[in-house]
């Protein structure tokens, strides 16, 4: 079935560091990419997405970037700060109504001031 | 515009017993899925409802069910629990669909003892 592989599973940086988390997805019909961001004791909250018509996708300081040909997309984070810190799930779908959102299995980020 | 909503925010329970857990999607959504997170599975897909009906279901026994009203509020309900059954139950609600954005509502912590 489909399959979404996620690494690393955890990331330190110092703060004003760069993080980048990368995703692989198995089925190649996905074409909706969104990333989540999960503070401690909150519900995962979508941060960013992108879907298989662009290549990259930027909001201030995060952007994502996808390769359809090797099934791969990245969330990029860019002058980290503490507040950054948090667990990222990426996710990938084919993108209709009835389809299912499946997740990889998360990346917990700690940046240290 | 008023966030996911989830309650209760946190219950205990003991073996054996049943719980219902309730979610108010965001206003205008129509699709609500539910979710189970533990540190161990990372975000299990659980089902999803759309106008009353359960459009997809994931790998989960028939001790867990939901349902879903007129007004696209939805429960979920687990019959006979388990302690393996102590998790974070999220909910996520979508204008349409999970191909679409997705927005997570802050949980329902289960313990069961």
């Amino acid at each position: 079935g489909e399959n979404v592989e996620q690494h690393p599973s955890t990331l330190s940086v110092q703060e004003g560091d760069s993080a980048v988390i990368k995703c692989t997805y198995s089925d190649s019909a996905s074409n909706y990419f969104p990333w989540y961001k999960q503070e401690l004791g909150k519900g995962p909250q979508l941060i960013i997405d992108i879907r298989s018509n662009v290549g990259e996708k930027k909001d201030q300081r995060i952007a994502v970037t996808l390769n359809k040909t090797a099934k791969h997309f990245s969330l990029h984070i860019t002058e980290t700060q503490p507040e950054d810190s948090a667990v990222y799930f990426c996710a990938a779908s084919r993108g209709r109504d009835t389809d299912k959102l499946i997740f990889g299995t998360g990346t917990r980020l700690q940046v240290f001031p | 515009k008023a966030g996911v909503t989830q309650t209760p925010r946190y219950l205990i329970k003991t073996r054996g017993q049943q719980v219902t857990l309730s979610c108010s999607p965001i206003s205008g959504h129509r699709s609500v899925s539910w979710y189970q997170q533990t540190p161990g599975q990372g975000l299990q897909f659980l089902f999803e409802y759309f106008s009353e009906t359960q459009r997809n279901k994931g790998n989960f026994p028939g001790r867990f069910s939901g349902r879903q009203f007129s007004n696209s509020r939805s429960e979920m309900n687990v019959s006979t629990l388990e302690l393996g059954d102590s998790a974070l139950y999220l909910c996520a609600s979508s204008v349409t669909g999970q191909g679409y954005e997705q927005y997570f509502g802050p949980g329902t912590r289960l313990t069961v003892t």
